[in-house]
């Protein structure tokens, strides 16, 4: 079983709601990741998890905040977002350093 | 700064016709990764590729490592509109995966 699972799959939110996005996978990967992805570009990564210890952030403005509650889990929270931060939302875990398996991905409207 | 540039960014072929498109880098990488990704979804793995030299095929795709594992091809033979898709390549840099801006193919019916 080669599938990691993201939720929801369309978000809609206004600039003053509160919302999570959620990652899972049971592959019994020790790395997740976020990455965001903006139309017809390649995804950029945002956080790394290993080992559910944040080990990576790219420097993600601060409404945005991860979480690893266990190893199988990934969650994005999002607070007071901005119209740009519409993307394509991706979750992927690993398990070598070589290859990442992504979810289907949630599609964020800001409004 | 590793980077990985890929080329052509756009192609739009007929149906049955062959195409190569290239992922290139001036820095060795232990390894690559090719990907697809359909509009909307997320990024399938097709193969990684960790020996330089090294051929992989899958169906009527193959895929060939440099032998000095700065570059990387992906040959599509006799193309088909379930191809199309936006091609990405990535590798692992010193610390995270990096990706190439990827190759958005076209199969014409």
């Amino acid at each position: 079983d080669t599938e990691v699972t993201q939720t929801p799959k369309h978000l809609v939110m206004g600039m003053t709601n509160k919302k999570s996005l959620k990652c899972e996978q049971h592959m019994g990967h020790r790395a997740m990741y976020w990455y965001k992805q903006k139309a017809k570009k390649p995804p950029e990564l945002m956080f790394v998890y290993s080992y559910e210890k944040l080990s990576i952030n790219e420097s993600v403005p601060s409404r945005f905040s991860p979480e690893c509650p266990n190893s199988s889990l990934l969650n994005l929270h999002l607070h007071a977002l901005q119209p740009e931060d519409s993307a394509l939302y991706l979750c992927a875990s690993s398990q070598t350093r070589y290859e990442q398996y992504f979810g289907p991905g949630t599609r964020l409207t800001v409004t | 700064t590793q980077l990985l540039e890929q080329s052509p960014q756009f192609l739009s072929i007929q149906e049955g016709e062959n195409l190569t498109v290239y992922c290139n880098s001036s820095s060795v990488f232990s390894s690559l990764q090719w990907y697809r990704q359909e509009p909307g979804e997320g990024p399938v793995l097709l193969v990684t590729v960790v020996t330089g030299g090294e051929v992989k095929k899958l169906k009527r795709l193959t895929f060939q490592f440099g032998d000095a594992r700065k570059d990387s091809s992906l040959h599509i033979t006799a193309a088909q509109p379930g191809d199309t898709g936006l091609y990405l390549c990535a590798g692992r840099g010193d610390d995270k995966i990096i990706f190439g801006k990827g190759t958005r193919l076209h199969i014409l019916p």
